[in-house]
């Protein structure tokens, strides 16, 4: 089983629309949970991170379901500029001071006019 | 805003030479950390360092790989004798020391070609 399984997507969708991300991972110990966001051949970059009570930042809403190992990521009224790789990371190890970073292999979305 | 840089941005080499990646972290970040990607795959972990050392390492990282931090700045990834399955994206990382949820900051990669 994959560490981070992702939609394999792509998601081709309309300026305005609301796009969902889902996202499983199998280390049931992983401690932390992100959204990353990647333009293409660009570095990724953190879009935001995933608190076990859910949390949102602006238009972005994401989830994290300990039980079920699942994350998703929503995003409302879509903008051209959305269009881009998001990538659901999670950290193993414990506390602030080890871990690394355990990348899924992303969905790509495509925002349309 | 201080940001991670690597150089070069892209590199060129024939398979079996050595090549040197160099990764300037932002100034206090305490952890330090390697992937790659290559085209059209996932990013994928090589290595992490902190107090000058090697904290963690995956499978990829094997005996073609070191890092050194050589002085207060930079942060180098070299690889011995270059594969053409190398050929990827090299993205350097760093952090600064905090909670759980404490942001790692990539740079902008350096391609790597092997040819």
């Amino acid at each position: 089983r994959k560490e981070v399984e992702q939609d394999p997507g792509p998601f081709n969708v309309p300026e305005g629309a609301t796009v969902a991300f889902n996202c499983t991972y199998s280390n049931s110990a992983s401690q932390s949970f992100f959204w990353y966001r990647q333009d293409c051949r660009k570095e990724p970059k953190l879009l935001m991170s995933v608190y076990s009570s859910g949390n949102e930042d602006g238009r972005f809403t994401a989830q994290l379901n300990r039980a079920s190992q699942y994350i998703s990521l929503l995003i409302r009224d879509s903008k051209l500029s959305d269009s881009a790789t998001y990538l659901c990371v999670v950290k193993t190890g414990y506390g602030g001071s080890q871990g690394n970073l355990i990348f899924g292999k992303g969905t790509k979305l495509s925002v349309k006019p | 805003e201080p940001e991670v840089t690597q150089t070069p941005s892209h590199q060129v080499t024939q398979m079996g030479q050595e090549v040197i990646l160099r990764c300037v972290p932002i100034s206090n970040h305490l952890y330090f950390y390697w992937y790659r990607q290559i085209l059209g795959q996932k990013v994928e972990f090589l290595v992490s360092f902190y107090n000058n050392e090697i904290s963690e390492k995956s499978e990829i990282f094997d005996d073609q790989f070191s890092v050194e931090r050589p002085d207060g700045s930079n942060f180098t990834l070299k690889i011995r004798s270059t594969k053409l399955e190398d050929s990827a994206m090299y993205f350097c990382a760093s952090r600064r020391q905090g909670d759980w949820n404490t942001e790692a900051f990539f740079g902008q990669g350096t391609r790597l070609t092997v040819v």
